[in-house]
């Protein structure tokens, strides 16, 4: 079975910092995708960044980045400068056939 | 360029009735696919629509039935529902090439009571 688990339930970062938020996950593929979404209180989800795992190189958007080790099914998201708008529940997901397998989230708070 | 939309915004039924909930998906996609959120919970996958067919489903009972429209648009429909099915339903639509990204829309909260 694919299984992802996001093992922070709660993070907090001060405003300007950097932080980091952990996923792993469980497979017997060897190509396939990875996404990081985001889900303010809003309740929209929506894409923050994704991986392909044939692609060695971490994916970037501007402040968003990913350390994705593909050997220790590990996937990480690191926030950079962080803002009060990116304040919201973080969901890790793997792509498996058509479908996506979600994590349980991590709720991260950024303090003024 | 239009996103994902669906509708209604919220719905309140009462057990044992049926809804149905609506999805259009973003422009140039042709693949939509349902998921149910219970609060607190990551999305679960029901089934997603491609070609106007079921082309994969989640686990989930027979309950849950869709549809898919030559326009692509698509209708989740449940039956006989239950206190438990109530929930953040969430339609994501998505191209069958490239990265196959899905992108979400703003959600049906349906409540049953």
């Amino acid at each position: 079975a694919q299984t992802v688990t996001q093992s922070q339930p709660e993070m907090s970062v001060q405003e300007a910092e950097t932080v980091t938020l952990s996923c792993t996950y469980d497979t017997s593929e060897n190509n396939y995708y990875l996404f990081w979404y985001k889900q303010p209180p809003s309740r929209q989800m929506i894409l923050v960044i994704r991986q392909e795992a044939y692609k060695q190189q971490n994916a970037t958007e501007n402040r968003f980045s990913v350390n994705f080790q593909k050997a220790a099914k590990s996937f990480s998201l690191k926030i950079s400068d962080s803002q009060l708008g990116d304040t919201a529940m973080y969901f890790c997901a793997f792509k498996y056939g058509n479908k996506l397998v979600f994590g349980a989230g991590t709720i991260l708070r950024v303090k003024s | 360029d239009a996103g994902v939309t669906q509708s209604p915004t919220h719905l309140i039924k009462t057990r044992g009735q049926q809804v149905t909930l609506r999805c259009s998906p973003k422009s140039g996609h042709d693949t939509v696919s349902w998921y149910q959120q219970a609060l607190g919970q990551g999305p679960q996958f029901i089934f997603q629509y491609y070609e106007e067919e079921e082309r994969q489903r989640g686990n989930f009972p027979d309950r849950f039935s869709g549809h898919q429209f030559p326009n692509y648009s698509s209708e989740l429909n449940v039956n006989a529902l239950l206190l438990g099915d109530s929930a953040l339903y969430l339609c994501a639509s998505s191209s069958p090439r490239g990265t196959d990204t899905q992108y979400f829309g703003p959600g049906t909260r349906l409540t049953v009571l």
